[in-house]
């Protein structure tokens, strides 16, 4: 069995300010691991992913996670947070291999607010 | 671009009442996926499906069904409606459910919003 923690289900910044948001994930074997991001009234898209290799990974709009096994996390950071990176952030985790990777099991989801 | 398409994209209904949410994609991807989303509890898997002609449970598949004729093709069915079924819907798609060339990224369509009375 898999899940995902998100700590916080709300979190503010000032615009220009780091967006830190939390990720830890339980998986029984190796995992894959993503961000999803979801503006108001839309599906989501994916901001970024970690399958295998380097355990830092950039994503798009300035956004980056990194995949720290010891630490079962997955946090998603951005130096500098911007008016349009108010959204709802979604963690998720899936099994590395056979059929299970696009059942993806996701986090509670974490609403970024960006004040000027 | 269309992607993944769904309809209706609202819809309010009376409990009791059969229910079938559309969903279409151009992409030629092999499996698709239904999800639920609610607040506080991310998304949830409903059904999916690896292939055509193929479906499986998710994690919360009770009074809902689905039907993958063909590959573009995959509507989610709720024969009785109750009201926690009450939800935003998302279909979703991806390139393959088996080997290495797919990662699990997931393309959503931009949801069904369902509120049964």
């Amino acid at each position: 069995a898999q899940s995902v923690t998100q700590l916080g289900s709300h979190v503010s910044v000032s615009e220009g300010a780091l967006v830190l948001l939390r990720c830890n994930y339980s998986s029984s074997v190796p995992p894959y691991l993503f961000w999803y991001v979801q503006y108001p009234n839309q599906g989501l898209q994916l901001l970024l992913k970690y399958t295998t290799g380097a355990t830092l990974v950039k994503g798009i709009n300035g956004f980056e996670a990194e995949f720290k096994k010891s630490e079962t996390s997955f946090h998603l950071t951005k130096p500098s947070a911007h008016m349009s990176d108010a959204a709802e952030y979604f963690c998720a985790v899936s099994r590395a291999g056979g059929t299970s990777y696009g059942k993806l099991t996701f986090g509670q989801g974490t609403i970024l607010t960006v004040h000027p | 671009i269309a992607g993944i398409t769904q309809a209706p994209t609202s819809q309010i209904l009376a409990a009791g009442r059969r229910m079938t949410l559309r969903c279409t994609q151009d992409m030629r991807h092999n499996a698709m996926y239904w999800y639920r989303q609610d607040l506080g509890l991310g998304l949830r898997l409903i059904h999916y499906s690896n292939t055509a002609g193929t479906t499986g449970k998710g994690e919360v598949p009770d009074g809902y069904s689905v039907s993958r004729a063909n590959t573009d093709d995959f509507p989610l069915t709720l024969a009785s409606a109750v009201p926690s079924q009450t939800s935003v819907y998302f279909c979703a798609s991806s390139d393959s459910a088996y080997g290495s060339a797919n990662t699990g990224e997931l393309f959503f369509g931009e949801g069904s919003r369902l509120t049964v009375l």
